[in-house]
This record gives C-alpha cells, sequence and structure tokens, in this order.
C-alpha cells in the first residue's frame, strides 16, 4: 500500500514569493492533516480535513496561508506571500476516520528554505 | 506549561541496552498516545500507539500508559545503532477531534 505522498521535496524561495505544497493521502483515508515542523521542535497542526470540510483551521496564519482539498482526496496548501519566519518542514498526515485507532501517517514532507 | 512534555537528550545507552523514553501530559483527559520515531532528516514514523493503562509491547518496543501520573513511556529493549534517532510523543485529546499534540522530541543515541 502506497504512503502519503508529497511534493516537492525540497523548496527554496525569496521572501514575499508564493509557494504551494501538494499532498496525496493513503487511498481510502477521509482525514488529511498539514503539520509544520521547526527545527528541533514537534510537529504542530495547521488544518485538519474530514473528507473536503476543513474541520480545524485555527493554527493556520489565514493572512497568507490557504489549503484546499477538492474532491476529499488531493490537497493543496499555500503560502503567499512567504516570509522568512515560513521556512521549516511541511508535513502531511492522513488517517482513516473509521476506526477508533486516530494513527495518523505522515508523507515524507517539504522543507522550505526562504530566502 | 507545555501541554507535552519530553526531556530532549541526548540520551546515550550502549548497544544491547534498555533505553526508556519518558513522556508526561497535562490534560487529563486526553484519550490515546503515540510514539513516532524521528530519523534525521526525515518525517516521523508511528511506531506504538497505547490507549488504555497498562504495557503494551510490539517485537522490542513496550509502551506503558499510566493515566492517573499522567505519564507515558516508551521502552527499547535490545537498543540497536538504527534506533538512534528522536522519538516524538504526541497525545490526543478528549474534545479535540483528531488533533494531536506533540512533544519536542527525545533524542536517543545508541553507542556501539
Amino acid at each position: 500500500e502506497a504512503g502519503v505522498v508529497q511534493s516537492p521535496r525540497y523548496k527554496i524561495i525569496e521572501k514575499k514569493q508564493p509557494v504551494a505544497f501538494w499532498c496525496n493521502p493513503i487511498s481510502g483515508h477521509n482525514t488529511l492533516y498539514w503539520y509544520r515542523q521547526n527545527l528541533g521542535q514537534g510537529p504542530e497542526l495547521l488544518i485538519r480535513y474530514e473528507n473536503e470540510e476543513a474541520v480545524d483551521d485555527s493554527q493556520l496564519p489565514k493572512d497568507r496561508f490557504s489549503a484546499e482539498r477538492l474532491k476529499g482526496v488531493d490537497s493543496t496548501l499555500k503560502i503567499q506571500p512567504a516570509e522568512l519566519g515560513d521556512s521549516a518542514v511541511y508535513l502531511c498526515a492522513s488517517s482513516f476516520a473509521g476506526t477508533s485507532s486516530y494513527e495518523q501517517f505522515f508523507g515524507p514532507g517539504t522543507r522550505l528554505t526562504v530566502l | 506549561q507545555k501541554e507535552v512534555e519530553q526531556n530532549s537528550g541526548p540520551l546515550s545507552v550502549p548497544e544491547g541496552a534498555i533505553a526508556s523514553l519518558n513522556c508526561t501530559y497535562s490534560d487529563r483527559v486526553s484519550q490515546s498516545f503515540f510514539w513516532y520515531r524521528q530519523y534525521s532528516g526525515k518525517s516521523p514514523e508511528l511506531i506504538m500507539s497505547i490507549y488504555s493503562n497498562g504495557d503494551k509491547e510490539d517485537g522490542r518496543f513496550t509502551a506503558q500508559l499510566n493515566k492517573a501520573s499522567q505519564y507515558v513511556s516508551l521502552l527499547i529493549r535490545d537498543s540497536q545503532p538504527s534506533d538512534s534517532a528522536t522519538y516524538l510523543c504526541a497525545v490526543r485529546h478528549t474534545g479535540g477531534g483528531n488533533k494531536l499534540t506533540f512533544g519536542t522530541g527525545t533524542q536517543l543515541k545508541v553507542e556501539l
């Protein structure tokens, strides 16, 4: 079974430029998460989707970040404009809400460097 | 006070020894607990989940949960150099849907 797929794996941009990250969750997983992980820290949730619906976006900086999950499968996270402090690893995870395990599985992440 | 606390380490153990990793959490009604392993430059990998008080064993790994003390631990028996990584503790809160709160991780070094 294929895992969570993310692209690109690495991205280097200058500040004020836009950037987008793409995620394809594990087949059949209806819940998708975007996390941000700074160096030396644990992942922090940005947004959680149940199918197409964003059910928790309280930690998403909405002035510059946006996300979508069309058709309840793939998702895109966008930053516009990027700031120096946005340099981090952006992780996508997925889980299946139909079980009681609540186990989340992570993709390889996108390492963003903002110059 | 952080919601999930871990000693950042590094925790150094000799090869073949038992590594003990600890995690405390502040939300008394937390329900589910997870241990992730993260190699340098890689993403977190789920290695254990535990939901009830007591021990749960999977191969060389044992997770221990004590909800009264708000404490969860991970034991790694017969530690190998390949176990050298950062171990992240994650907690799911009641009412938080599937939101996980992560600790900052403990770096484990297994020495030859």
